[in-house]
């Protein structure tokens, strides 16, 4: 069974700094997802990434397959970059469909 | 963009009722999910649908839980008869493929409460 964690579960931040969440996960996955939720709970699919690093706007993702760790990374942290931050990992193959096993989220609030 | 859409956005119920859920994948999906949220909780796996039937289920999904592809764009999750327990957001998710580089696509989720 996989166990996925992340670290801190909160975070406060002042507008401009860089901000670093991390994830690790118990057992080999094909994937690892990083997710957003805002306050109304809708969940949107940031990076999906299975090794190395992802980069969009200033969101990066790493993966470390041997450590079985990620870390997302905010450069420039803005105020609506506020939200929570949840790693999601995938697991193996049953029957082509690939579940998703989710960390417990990072709550982030970026101050003006 | 395409996106996953799903009906209600809220839903409140009395103990004991049966509610169905409804998820409209993107099109050319072929591997749906369903995931649920309690307040203050992790997201947590329910069930994987491909090729009309279930690929995969968790412990949660006992046999109060159900779901459905009546037609060719609907995805539905039916709770027989609601427990108290199943107050929590339900969120239907869709991906293309199965290969490395397929994601999944989250709708915004149906929020039920069950009274």
């Amino acid at each position: 069974k996989n166990e996925v964690e992340q670290s801190p579960q909160n975070l406060t931040a002042q507008e401009g700094e860089f901000i670093t969440i991390n994830c690790s996960y118990s057992v080999g996955i094909s994937a690892l997802h990083w997710l957003q939720q805002h306050p109304g709970g809708g969940i949107v699919s940031l990076f999906m990434l299975s090794s190395g690093k992802k980069k969009h706007g200033r969101l990066i993702a790493t993966i470390n397959i041997q450590e079985k760790h990620s870390s997302l990374h905010i450069t420039a942290s803005h105020p609506r970059d506020s939200a929570v931050y949840i790693c999601a990992a995938r697991g193996q193959i049953i029957q082509g469909a690939q579940k998703l096993v989710f960390g417990q989220g990072t709550r982030l609030t970026i101050n003006p | 963009e395409p996106e996953v859409t799903q009906t209600p956005s809220h839903q409140v119920t009395q103990m004991g009722q049966e509610v169905i859920l409804r998820c409209v994948p993107i099109s050319n999906h072929l591997y749906f999910y369903w995931y649920r949220q309690i307040l203050g909780q992790k997201v947590e796996f329910l069930v994987s649908f491909y090729n009309n039937e279930i690929s995969e289920k968790s412990e949660i999904f006992d046999d109060q839980f159900s779901v459905e592809r009546p037609d060719g764009s609907n995805f539905t999750l039916k709770i027989r008869s609601t427990k108290l327990e199943d107050s929590a957001m339900y969120f239907c998710a869709s991906s293309e493929g199965q290969g490395i580089q397929e994601t999944q696509y989250f709708g915004p989720g149906t929020r039920l409460l069950v009274l």
